[in-house]
C-alpha cells in the first residue's frame, strides 16, 4: 500500500517571500502521479499542481513549483513571492498510474500561515 | 458550469442515530469519489463509482456505511447507527475519467455526540 506522508504540521512566511512544503512517499510502482491541493479556510479543496511520475521535469504553475526527486520519494512544493491568499491547509497526494484505481492517498497536511 | 456541491454543510447526531450524506458530482462526471477526514488525520478514501456502480469500496470502514449513486448521477452516504468514531469531515469528488483532475466539495462535517 502506498503511503504519504507530510512533516511539517505547520509552515509560516513572511508576504513575498518563498517557502517549501515537505512530502515524502512510499510505494513500490513505477509509474504514477503526485499532486499538491490547497483548502482555504472554510473553501473547497482545489488542485495546485500535479507531476506525472515518469516526467523528469519538475512541474510548475505561475509561482508554485515542485521538487520531484523520484529515487528519494520526495516532493516539495516551493511557493515563490507569497501572498496572503497562498493561507491555506495545502495536501500532498498519491494517485497510482493503473487505470483500475482512480483514488487518491493524501498526506496528513500542512497549515501555511502568510505574515503580512 | 456548477462545481461538486454536498449537503448538508454541517450535521450534529446522537451516536446510534441515522444520518445521510449527499453529494451532487459535476453534470457529466462519471467517476464519483467518497473520503474523509478524521479531526488532525489524513484525508481517507472510502470508495470510488464509475456511473452506478461500485468500483473500488476498499476504505469503507464497516457495513454502518452504505453508499449508493441512483442512476450514475448524485450518491448518498449512509452511516447507520452513527458512532462516535464516525465524527469527521466526509468530502466528495467527481472526475470526467478515471485518471483525470478530481474536483471536491466543500464537505459535510458530521459530528457524532
Amino acid at each position: 500500500a502506498q503511503t504519504v506522508t507530510q512533516s511539517q504540521p505547520e509552515m509560516s512566511v513572511q508576504e513575498a517571500e518563498t517557502v517549501t512544503l515537505s512530502c515524502t512517499y512510499d510505494t513500490s510502482e513505477s509509474d504514477y502521479y503526485l499532486f499538491w491541493y490547497k483548502q482555504p479556510p472554510s473553501r473547497q479543496m482545489i488542485l495546485v499542481i500535479r507531476q506525472e511520475a515518469y516526467k523528469q521535469q519538475n512541474a510548475t504553475e505561475n509561482r508554485f513549483s515542485v521538487n520531484f526527486q523520484k529515487a528519494a520519494k520526495s516532493f516539495s512544493l516551493k511557493i515563490s513571492d507569497s501572498q496572503l491568499g497562498d493561507a491555506a491547509m495545502y495536501f500532498c497526494a498519491y494517485r497510482s498510474a493503473d487505470t483500475s484505481y482512480g483514488k487518491l492517498t493524501f498526506g496528513q497536511g500542512t497549515i501555511l500561515t502568510v505574515h503580512p | 458550469e456548477a462545481g461538486v456541491t454536498q449537503f448538508p454543510s454541517h450535521s450534529v447526531i446522537e451516536k446510534g442515530q441515522t444520518v445521510t450524506l449527499r453529494c451532487d458530482p459535476i453534470s457529466g462526471h462519471d467517476n464519483l469519489y467518497w473520503y474523509r477526514r478524521v479531526m488532525g488525520k489524513e484525508i481517507k478514501f472510502l470508495l470510488h463509482f464509475v456511473k452506478e456502480s461500485k468500483q473500488d469500496e476498499s476504505g469503507m470502514p464497516n457495513n454502518r456505511f452504505l453508499a449508493e449513486r441512483t442512476g450514475g448521477t448524485y450518491s448518498t452516504l449512509k452511516v447507520q447507527p452513527a458512532e462516535l468514531e464516525d465524527s469527521g469531515v466526509y468530502f466528495c469528488a467527481s472526475s470526467q475519467r478515471r485518471l483525470h483532475e478530481q474536483y471536491f466539495g466543500p464537505g459535510t462535517r458530521l459530528t457524532v455526540t
